[in-house]
C-alpha cells in the first residue's frame, strides 16, 4: 500500500540556521499536508498543497510540492527555539480516503 | 468553537477490561477521524468516518477494537478486552469534508498495565 516516508528522523540545530524536512511518497499524491506537533501536544495542521510544483510560503517557512506530486519539503529559514516540535507530511492513501502520516522529522533548536 | 473535545485525557487500565474514548467533533465537520501514536509506529490511522458512515476502517488492529458514530457530534472508540500493546495515545480527529485540513483533538494517553 501507499507509503509516505519523511527524512530526516531527528534534526538538532543551532538558532539561526537553516531546516530541511523531506517527504516521499511511492506513489501520485492527489495532495499533501503539513502539521507541526508540538512536545506533549496534538499535531495541528499548517498547510496543504495540491498543485504541481506548488511552492508556498508562511513567514520562514517553504513548502513545495513536486512536480511529480510524489514529494515535499518543508523548509525553515532562520530556525528559533519556538520552531521546535515534530513536523509531519500527510497524503491520502487514496482520493477520498483518509490521510496516511509520515513518521515525522523532530527539530529540535538549542539557542 | 471549543475544537474537538476527547475524553478522558488520560485512562490507566488493567489488561482484559474494557476501555472506551470518547470524541466530539468540531460542529459542522462531516469527517471524523481515529489515529493511534506511539513512537515506534508513529501515527496510524484507524477507522475514518464520512457523513457519519465509516469509510475506511482498514487501520483497526484486530476484533478487539470498534467504534461507531451514532450521530454527527460523537464518536466512541472501544477496546475490548484492552492488551498492554495497546497503550499509546488515542488522536481524534475531524474535517469539514474528506481528508483536508484535520483538527486534532487533545488525544487520550491509554496506559495498559
Amino acid at each position: 500500500g501507499q507509503q509516505v516516508m519523511q527524512i530526516p528522523q531527528y534534526q538538532h540545530v543551532q538558532e539561526g540556521e537553516d531546516f530541511t524536512t523531506y517527504c516521499n511518497s511511492s506513489t501520485t499524491l492527489s495532495n499533501i499536508q503539513w502539521y507541526k506537533q508540538r512536545p506533549g501536544g496534538h499535531p495541528v495542521f499548517l498547510i496543504q498543497l495540491v498543485k504541481s510544483g506548488e511552492v508556498k510560503k508562511q513567514k520562514r517557512l517553504t513548502f513545495q510540492f513536486g512536480e511529480a506530486k510524489k514529494n515535499s519539503s518543508l523548509h525553515i529559514t532562520a530556525t528559533q527555539t519556538t520552531d521546535v516540535g515534530t513536523y509531519f507530511c500527510a497524503g491520502e492513501r487514496q482520493a477520498g480516503t483518509a490521510l496516511i502520516f509520515g513518521k515525522g522529522t523532530t527539530l529540535s533548536v538549542s539557542s | 468553537d471549543a475544537g474537538v473535545i476527547q475524553s478522558p485525557r488520560h485512562e490507566v487500565t488493567e489488561m482484559g477490561q474494557e476501555v472506551t474514548l470518547r470524541c466530539k467533533p468540531i460542529s459542522g465537520h462531516n469527517s471524523l477521524f481515529w489515529y493511534r501514536q506511539t513512537m515506534m509506529r508513529g501515527l496510524e490511522l484507524l477507522i475514518y468516518f464520512n457523513n457519519n458512515v465509516p469509510i475506511d476502517d482498514s487501520g483497526m488492529p484486530e476484533d478487539r477494537f470498534s467504534a461507531k458514530m451514532p450521530n454527527a457530534s460523537f464518536s466512541t472508540l472501544k477496546i475490548q478486552p484492552s492488551e498492554p500493546r495497546d497503550s499509546a495515545v488515542y488522536f481524534c480527529a475531524s474535517s469539514l469534508q474528506g481528508p483536508t485540513e484535520a483538527f486534532f483533538g487533545q488525544g487520550t494517553r491509554l496506559t495498559v498495565v
